[in-house]
């Protein structure tokens, strides 16, 4: 079993759908949480962090971690056709810089 | 643009042969990762390096190698390459403080055929 598993999609919706991408992960000393966007033939950039459990808001995006749950979400309103991607989701523990990602979602938004 | 290079973008070669990614990082930042991207496997870590030293090793193959060097660049060295080595390759950097709350920066990534 991966350390995190993400559906590796695709998910296509219309624009202006509200979007909801997940993670599930194994490792309780995971305490960063992160979503990297990923255009195709691009390299990945960081879209929101968080630390332990909570939500974050930035813009149409939020992202929250549930750790009693080892669960992590990212949504995305009003979705635009510039949002697809493939979005990752990416954790690392206290004390070492390594990332552990899921495998990513691809995400497609049509007009 | 994220300020870490990568050269080359594309490259083609046969198996049995080496190769040599190149990276260089943003501007300050002392920490260099390479990543392998597949698609039945996403993006795997594959080694980091702070400062000149290996910092941490994740599934990084006996065949393949890295270094960085007093200009910070890194160099990753895959041999007596396989089919299945065929990936996208990327390099990223941080400040690299070690403790997991930086940002990672990414490179375009070296696009690895082997044939």
């Amino acid at each position: 079993q991966k350390e995190v598993e993400q559906d590796p999609g695709p998910l296509s919706v219309p624009e202006g759908a509200i979007v909801s991408l997940n993670c599930t992960y194994s490792n309780s000393a995971f305490q960063y949480f992160m979503w990297y966007r990923q255009y195709s033939r691009k390299g990945p950039e960081l879209l929101m962090y968080t630390y332990s459990s909570g939500n974050k808001e930035d813009g149409r995006f939020t992202a929250q971690v549930d750790k009693s749950s080892k669960y992590i979400s990212l949504f995305i309103r009003d979705s635009q056709p510039s949002d697809s991607a493939t979005y990752l989701c990416a954790m690392s523990e206290y004390g070492t810089d390594k990332l552990i990602f899921g495998t990513g979602t691809r995400l497609q938004v049509f007009p | 643009d994220s300020g870490v290079t990568q050269t080359p973008k594309h490259l083609i070669t046969a198996t049995g042969q080496r190769v040599t990614l190149r990276c260089s990082p943003r501007s300050g930042d002392l920490s260099v990762y390479w990543y392998q991207q597949s698609l039945d496997q996403g993006l795997q870590f594959l080694i980091q390096y702070y400062n000149g030293e290996e910092r941490a090793k994740g599934n990084i193959l006996e065949r393949f190698s890295a270094q960085q060097f007093p200009d910070l660049h890194s160099e990753l060295n895959l041999s007596s390459l396989e089919l299945g080595d065929s990936a996208l390759y990327f390099c990223a950097s941080s400040a690299g403080t070690g403790f997991g709350q930086e940002t990672q920066y990414f490179g375009p990534g070296t696009r690895l055929l082997v044939l």
